[in-house]
């Protein structure tokens, strides 16, 4: 079993619609909870970063992490087509030495 | 304020070459990580160093791979006698300090003929 587990998709959703993208991970020592956007041939983007249970908003991008069935998930709310791209869950322990990152989820969103 | 540069771009080599990707963390960043990535996989963690020092090189091949980070330059990640299985992009992140946010450069694609 991997540390990190995401759906790779990939996804696709008509403009407008909500998106949920999900990770479920084993180590309990993860305590830092990021969602990285990437798109085709750039490097990884940081979108949201939390470190306790609850949800996060940010504009459109809301963050949930259930740390007691070690599960986060990224909303994104009236989708638009400039967010096709491929959304990775990422997550580490306390010192950050080894963040471990989900395979990505690639998401379409089509106008 | 530059982000985190990566160079070159891309980088193609013949099985046997040896294959140096550099990156420049952002400016007051002392924190460089290496991510690889291959298609439909996330990202691999190979190896975190501070300036001088290697931290963690857990994920990184015992032969063949080594990384650095001096005093002064970039960081460097070098491959000797590349093969096939070696091509991937390799991605570089710095923070300015264990525990906090990760900035990504826009990777170094490595192809092996």
């Amino acid at each position: 079993q991997k540390e990190v587990e995401q759906d790779p998709g990939p996804l696709s959703v008509p403009e407008g619609a909500i998106v949920s993208l999900n990770c479920t991970y084993s180590n309990s020592a993860f305590q830092y909870f990021m969602w990285y956007r990437q798109y085709s041939r750039k490097g990884p983007e940081l979108l949201m970063y939390t470190y306790s249970s609850g949800n996060k908003e940010d504009g459109r991008f809301t963050a949930q992490v259930d740390k007691s069935s070690k599960y986060i998930s990224l909303f994104i709310r009236d989708s638009q087509p400039s967010d096709s791209a491929t959304y990775l869950c990422a997550m580490s322990d306390a010192n950050n030495n080894d963040m471990r990152f989900g395979a990505g989820t690639r998401l379409t969103v089509k106008p | 304020n530059a982000g985190v540069m990566q160079n070159p771009r891309h980088l193609v080599r013949r099985r046997g070459q040896e294959a140096r990707l550099r990156c420049s963390p952002m400016k007051g960043h002392s924190h460089v990580y290496w991510y690889r990535q291959l298609p439909e996989e996330g990202l691999k963690f190979m190896v975190y160093l501070q300036k001088e020092n290697i931290i963690d090189e857990s994920g990184m091949p015992k032969e063949r791979f080594s990384a650095e980070f001096p005093k002064e330059g970039p960081s460097i990640l070098r491959i000797q006698q590349v093969v096939r299985g070696d091509s991937a992009a390799y991605f570089c992140a710095s923070s300015p300090a264990s525990g906090e946010k990760l900035f990504f450069g826009s990777g170094t694609q490595l192809s092996v003929l």
